[in-house]
């Protein structure tokens, strides 16, 4: 259980261009889930907070028109890289958090990322 | 702010060796204290967690236990395989903090035969 998938698993676009990366929670529910960037031999950088049916939270320093975040339904956030640029180039994660009633702690389940290469 | 420590790596350990990676933290609220472990080119896997003090957190042969009088939670298996080769993040989620996950930098592990 707690299977979050990415689609893509890579992308390559040409400098510009807008890239949409889709984040889905498998066999359960995510009202929050959580968009970060890593650069290489890196740790997390959180991007975004994406809550279901509101306006998503942007960590200082991140571009909210740059990086858009939709996150429709329960199961599906969606991050638009727009007029992406070499800089925006690097590794994508999404994670949901499954929250169980009643529990002490959430946790958050990480997808498998998305290699963004922008040339 | 919180903020997760984590030793340097690379960790370069030959098979059956015992393994320890040290994590200390600083954190405002009582955290909930994670290991990940994410393999090359693979998003993160939770490995284990621990949710209050003293708790031991375990999964595959690895273990950590909470231990709030020195802020630590620091990763043990007694002994590591070729395949346990990957980097290893310690976190923790401050409940004051929207349960937003703080990282370390990450300590890459190597096993060798």
């Amino acid at each position: 259980g707690a299977v979050v998938s990415q689609h893509p698993s890579r992308v390559i676009c040409k400098s510009g261009t807008s890239v949409k990366i889709e984040c889905r929670s498998l066999d359960f529910q995510a009202t929050t889930m959580f968009w970060y960037r890593q650069f290489p031999k890196q740790s997390l950088m959180l991007m975004a907070t994406s809550n279901e049916g509101s306006k998503a939270t942007y960590e200082q320093g991140v571009e909210k028109d740059k990086f858009l975040i939709n996150h429709a339904s329960l199961t599906l956030s969606t991050l638009t890289v727009t007029s992406a640029h070499p800089e925006d180039s690097s590794f994508y994660i999404c994670s949901a958090r499954d929250q169980i009633a009643g529990a002490i702690t959430d946790t958050q389940y990480f997808g498998p990322g998305t290699r963004l290469t922008v040339l | 702010g919180d903020s997760v420590t984590q030793m340097e790596g690379p960790v370069t350990l030959s098979e059956e060796a015992f393994l320890t990676i040290n994590c200390t933290y600083t954190a405002t609220g009582y955290p909930s204290l994670f290991w990940y472990v994410q393999y090359p080119g693979e998003g993160l896997q939770l490995l284990l967690k621990a949710t209050k003090a003293d708790d031991k957190g375990s999964n595959k042969g690895f273990e950590a236990t909470y231990r709030k009088e020195t802020t630590s939670f620091h990763l043990e298996k007694g002994s590591v395989q070729v395949s346990d080769s990957a980097v290893y993040f310690c976190a923790l989620s401050d409940t004051g903090g929207g349960n937003k996950l703080t990282f370390g930098t990450g300590t890459q592990l190597k096993v060798e035969l």
